[in-house]
């Protein structure tokens, strides 16, 4: 049973288009949210982080929105650039607990 | 700091042999944990330590699977016996409470099994 999903294994975007990579959670418990950032033969790195007291957290180009109703969050990238190209994971923890439940991962192709 | 190091970073071994996997977390961190990759099923949490004490185990495979963490610099995880089916990207990854940005991952260790 997937508590978090990525329901789309791969997105292709223009250079300077914006990014949406969506993620889904069914676990009322989860209570912080992450998005790490993976290129081959690499371990994930975090990316950017949203608490769910807020709805919005932005970092210079990436902004994570979340819908706590919905249980789904999403993270933009504008502008997309090449080295964006990378697999994305969605992350979630909750209840206290220090363990992440990751998503299957979507892997992003900013095309030049 | 040199971040999350793990070794090796490739393994190929034959089935039955036993596979150690090793794992040095950032100096400072209390928290630590095993992670296994596979298409079929991504990122998936197998055992996780705070303080060098196992907290959550649950998702180790079976019982061919065996982790453990003697000091708060080093921790192992063993197949034995190994299985084709074994075969995946095994990454640690530390942490410390109360940091905003979840975990550090190591580079990771392929292991294919034949």
């Amino acid at each position: 049973d997937q508590q978090v999903k990525q329901n789309s294994p791969s997105l292709s975007v223009q250079e300077g288009r914006i990014s949406i990579l969506n993620c889904d959670y069914t676990n009322s418990m989860f209570d912080y949210f992450l998005w790490y950032k993976k290129y081959p033969a690499e371990g994930p790195t975090f990316l950017i982080s949203i608490s769910s007291i807020k709805d919005k957290n932005e970092d210079g180009r990436f902004t994570v929105f979340l819908n706590k109703s919905a249980k789904h969050l999403s993270l933009h990238i504008v502008p997309s650039q090449p080295g964006d190209s990378a697999v994305y994971f969605c992350a979630a923890s909750g209840g206290g607990s220090e363990k992440l439940v990751f998503g299957k991962g979507t892997k992003l192709t900013v095309n030049p | 700091d040199a971040g999350v190091i793990q070794s090796p970073r490739h393994e190929v071994t034959e089935m039955g042999q036993e596979v150690t996997l090793r794992c040095k977390p950032i100096s400072g961190h209390n928290s630590l944990f095993w992670y296994r990759q596979t298409m079929m099923r991504g990122l998936e949490l197998l055992i996780y330590f705070n303080n060098n004490v196992p907290i959550d185990d649950s998702g180790m495979p079976e019982d061919r699977f065996s982790a453990k963490m003697p000091n708060a610099s080093f921790s192992t995880l063993k197949i034995q016996p190994s299985e084709p089916r074994d075969s995946a990207v095994y990454f640690c990854a530390s942490s410390s409470r109360g940091q905003d940005y979840g975990y550090t991952f190591g580079s990771g260790t392929r292991l294919t099994v034949v």
